[in-house]
């Protein structure tokens, strides 16, 4: 299995909800990543985790909730997101932080689009 | 703060025809990455490249890295409509920074 599966491929959620997305891999990789790609933009990193331990945040507000149960799982809880955080949630993950891997570096799952309405 | 810069950002293509994406960045590092994106879709890698002088090529695509420089490059040769898509140079300084991307558009 050389994939990283993410759920759901859509969401539309109003501003008061809460939800969950979720990023899988069986690849054996040890570092898993979310990034969040607005519109013809660049994929920004929100979080890292490394050996199932947040390694890196990058001063996300805190309606984005990271969760990390073991080392295939990740989850990115959301609640009370604003309309501007609708994007693409990219999953990615990597054998470890270096993503040395002369193969594919980090693989990326098919992302979660999110619409907050 | 690492930075990684591409350019062009757009850049619009005859078919058969030769061009260069450049991308710098800021700090050291010897791993870099390019990846393709298609519209709506999700990241496909394309090189990763470890090594100073490293080059590599699939198709019409070849990669080189010049870290002394902190320069890639990523060439097309005789494009093909089937190349349209965005490329991002990404540096791994443990973790991955992207570039701003180049919009190919290959017109016949």
């Amino acid at each position: 299995d050389t994939e990283v599966t993410q759920t759901p491929k859509h969401l539309v959620m109003g501003m008061t909800n809460k939800k969950s997305l979720k990023c899988e891999q069986h690849m054996g990789h040890r570092a898993m990543y979310w990034y969040k790609q607005k519109a013809k933009k660049p994929p920004e990193l929100m979080f890292v985790y490394s050996y199932e331990k947040l390694s890196i945040n990058e001063s996300v507000p805190s309606r984005f909730s990271p969760e990390c149960p073991n080392s295939s799982l990740l989850n990115l809880h959301l609640h009370a997101l604003q309309p501007e955080d609708s994007a693409l949630y990219l999953c990615a993950s990597s054998q470890d932080l270096q993503g040395a891997n002369p193969l594919h570096g980090y693989t990326f799952g098919s992302g979660t689009r999110l619409t907050v309405v | 703060e690492l930075k990684v810069e591409q350019n062009p950002l757009f850049l619009s293509m005859q078919e058969g025809k030769n061009y260069t994406i450049y991308c710098n960045y800021s700090t050291t590092s010897d791993r870099l990455y390019w990846y393709r994106q298609d519209p709506g879709k999700s990241l496909e890698s394309l090189f990763v490249l470890l090594s100073n002088g490293a080059v590599k090529q699939e198709g019409r695509l070849m990669a080189s890295l010049d870290t002394k420089a902190r320069l890639s490059t990523l060439h097309i040769t005789a494009a093909v409509h089937d190349l349209s898509a965005t490329y991002f140079c990404a540096v791994n300084n443990n973790d991955m920074r992207f570039g701003a991307g180049t919009r190919l558009t290959v017109k016949p």
